[in-house]
């Protein structure tokens, strides 16, 4: 299993430019999740999917836009990029098999994006 | 407001000492968490978990204990070996989807 997986790894944009962050599992989980991870402060949830063809805003939705048009994917969108979303992005996964509330989450290795 | 705070930034130990990360959190009504180990240019890594109805709670080389009287929350590892150096940050859930996670504390082991 490759468990979860992102690409691309790192990625530089001018301000104003689009782009498309992939998600992927092999572990059939329902849900999966968009966190961005800026220094000195936690993980901030950007959007969450429950399922395939579900989405829904977290913390920190602006700015980005998520599909989910197969389970094993979570796709995150930046139309316009800012300075402000220089980050790093990850994407998570968690079972369906207990409450959400008591799901472990998997997280993939991350994005590096720089946005000038 | 909520919060999920780490007490130190850093923390140094002698390999082979144990090691205790602490967390102070402020939502009472939490009843799940979690820390996490995350090693330099990786995605965080679950170590642990407890519940609410627990105050300790035991696994391979890490205990973490929950004092919901002053609501902490720590790490303990013991023996700490050379990849044990990471950051540790704990995360609370309070219900559904919303998981609040702390900035972290960053673990150096000296040889």
């Amino acid at each position: 299993n490759a468990g979860v997986t992102q690409t691309p790894k790192f990625r530089v944009l001018k301000t104003g430019q689009s782009m498309t962050l992939l998600c992927a599992q092999d572990m059939n989980h329902e849900y999966m999740y968009w966190y961005r991870q800026d220094p000195g402060m936690g993980l901030r949830l950007i959007h969450y999917s429950v399922g395939e063809g579900t989405t829904a805003k977290g913390e920190v939705p602006d700015g980005y836009n998520v599909s989910r048009l197969k389970k094993q994917n979570f796709l995150l969108g930046l139309e316009s990029a800012a300075p402000s979303q220089t980050s790093v992005y990850f994407c998570a996964s968690s079972y369906t098999d207990r409450p959400v509330s008591y799901n472990e989450q998997f997280f993939g290795p991350g994005t590096r994006l720089t946005v000038l | 407001g909520e919060s999920v705070g780490l007490h130190l930034p850093t923390l140094s130990v002698q390999e082979g000492d144990n090691s205790i990360i602490n967390c102070a959190y402020s939502n009472s009504a939490s009843d799940y968490f979690i820390w996490y180990k995350q090693e330099s240019g990786k995605g965080p890594q679950f170590i642990i978990d407890i519940r609410s109805n627990m105050d300790k709670r035991q696994g391979q080389r890490v205990t973490v204990l929950l004092n919901k009287t002053v609501k902490h929350l720590s790490l303990q590892i013991a023996a700490t070996q050379p990849g044990d150096s990471a950051v540790y940050f704990c995360a609370e859930n309070t219900g559904g989807f919303k998981t609040i996670f702390g900035a972290g504390t960053r673990l150096f082991v000296k040889a």
